[in-house]
């Protein structure tokens, strides 16, 4: 069974920094997708990166980074020069490589202050 | 950019009464999917529906639900019976193509609340 655990329901960050959000898992694949998706306020969950399992290097979206660390089953969501707009529940999600079934962390909250 | 559209946006029902939420996917896209979230817990898969058929369903879709998509642009999501334990936030998501890195496209979702 495949399981995300995000361990911090919520965060805040000062516009213009940088925040690190948690996520691990736990999967017997070797192979597979991690994913951060992004939901703001009364809005439409949004992809906002993806890495897939085989890749060493880090995936990059602008001001989105993430850390995988493939042995310790971990996979951060760095936001860098953070706005007011990224003010939102981020969801960690897994996806084996074959297969629809998207497995969700519990989400983190991130308020960014003004 | 394309969205997935989810009406309504919150329902509440009475329990035992037949619910069906309503999802419009991205037009081009062939491969759909209904998640849950009951309050403070996980987002849940659901079920997985292309070429008019279920694809994938987990044991949470039991004989209570069943999907529909009952013409070209809307794909339903029916609660025959409902239960208490039923609400919860229903996201409904399409993609071009299954597997792979795909993330799908997401709804704003519709809260349904039993009482």
């Amino acid at each position: 069974a495949q399981t995300v655990t995000q361990s911090q329901p919520e965060m805040s960050v000062q516009e213009a920094e940088t925040v690190t959000l948690s996520c691990t898992y736990d999967t017997s694949e070797n192979n597979y997708y991690l994913f951060w998706y992004k939901q703001p306020p009364s809005r439409q969950m949004i992809l906002v990166i993806r890495q897939e399992a085989y890749k060493q290097q880090n995936a990059t979206e602008n001001r989105f980074s993430v850390n995988f660390q493939k042995a310790a089953k971990s996979f951060s969501l760095k936001i860098s020069d953070s706005q007011l707009g990224d003010t939102a529940m981020y969801f960690c999600a897994f996806r084996k490589l074959i297969g629809n079934q998207f497995y969700f962390g519990t989400g983190t909250s991130l308020t960014v202050i003004p | 950019e394309p969205e997935v559209t989810q009406t309504p946006s919150h329902q509440v029902t009475q329990m035992g009464q037949e619910v069906i939420l309503r999802c419009v996917p991205i037009s081009n896209h062939l491969y759909f999917y209904w998640y849950r979230q009951i309050l403070g817990q996980k987002v849940e898969f659901l079920v997985s529906f292309y070429n008019n058929e279920i694809s994938e369903k987990s044991e949470i879709f039991d004989d209570q639900f069943s999907v529909e998509r009952p013409d070209g642009s809307n794909f339903t999501l029916k609660i025959r019976s409902t239960k208490l334990e039923d609400s919860a936030m229903y996201f409904c998501a399409s993609s071009e193509s299954q597997g792979g890195n795909y993330g799908y496209t997401f709804g704003s979702g519709t809260r349904l609340t039993v009482v």
